[in-house]
């Protein structure tokens, strides 16, 4: 079935920077786009970036566009989102999640990892 | 930037009722909708995508309709497993995807 881990989150100044983890399993990873999404506490979902299957291709949200960076390797079918020049208002939940590949959708999630920006 | 809206807020029903959540979009999607579930410490599920189709093990009591900028989520008998928050998603506007606030369905 298919598994995504995320890892990486933790407290971070503003103006920080962190590296947030996405572990996939259970389906052909080289084979999807794949996206972030984040919840801010007690708030609705923000979608984040996107990754086409190769990695040739990066969509970003306006909110997080020059400082945030999608990455993927998959020889090690993980997915990666480099967080740069943080700000209290990225504090969130952030979810890795497998695009459904017809549409651009999520159809599997990942438990999420949370990163806290405070000082 | 299409802006997604969803009302109510917080739907109050009693158990084995009927729950009809809205869905309303800034401008057409046509049918590029998705429902996904969110149940408290939880990643969201998808239910339903193309405005009408169940995602894979979505129950029946679980449907979508509409088209362009009017959108409904009917869960037909609410089950205890179905109190949750459910958030609508439009994917026409691509590279932009954006989500409604969200409506909570709670036990009345």
């Amino acid at each position: 079935q298919v598994q995504l881990v995320e890892s990486g989150g933790g407290v971070v100044q503003p103006g920080g920077s962190l590296r947030l983890s996405c572990a996939a399993s259970g389906f052909t990873f080289s084979s999807y786009g794949m996206h972030w999404v984040r919840q801010a506490p007690g708030k609705g979902l923000e979608w984040v970036a996107f990754i086409r299957y190769d990695g040739s291709n990066k969509y970003y949200a306006d909110s997080v566009k020059g400082r945030f960076t999608i990455s993927r390797d998959n020889s090690k079918n993980t997915l990666y989102l480099q967080m740069n020049s943080l700000r209290a208002e990225d504090t969130a939940v952030y979810y890795c999640a497998k695009d459904q590949q017809l549409e651009r959708l999520f159809d599997y999630w990942g438990q999420g990892t949370l990163v806290t920006v405070s000082s | 930037e299409i802006v997604m809206t969803q009302s109510p807020a917080t739907l109050s029903v009693s158990p084995g009722e009927r729950a009809t959540l809205s869905c309303r979009a800034s401008q057409s999607v046509s049918s590029n909708l998705a429902w996904y579930q969110q149940k408290p410490g939880q990643a969201p599920r998808l239910l339903i995508y193309g405005a009408s189709t169940r995602a894979t093990g979505i129950p029946a009591r679980f449907s979508g309709s509409g088209s362009g900028t009017e959108f409904t989520l009917t869960i037909s008998s609410l089950q205890s497993e179905d109190f949750a928050v459910y958030y609508c998603q439009q994917y026409n506007n691509w590279p932009s995807l954006t989500f409604g606030g969200g409506t909570k369905v709670e036990i009345k």
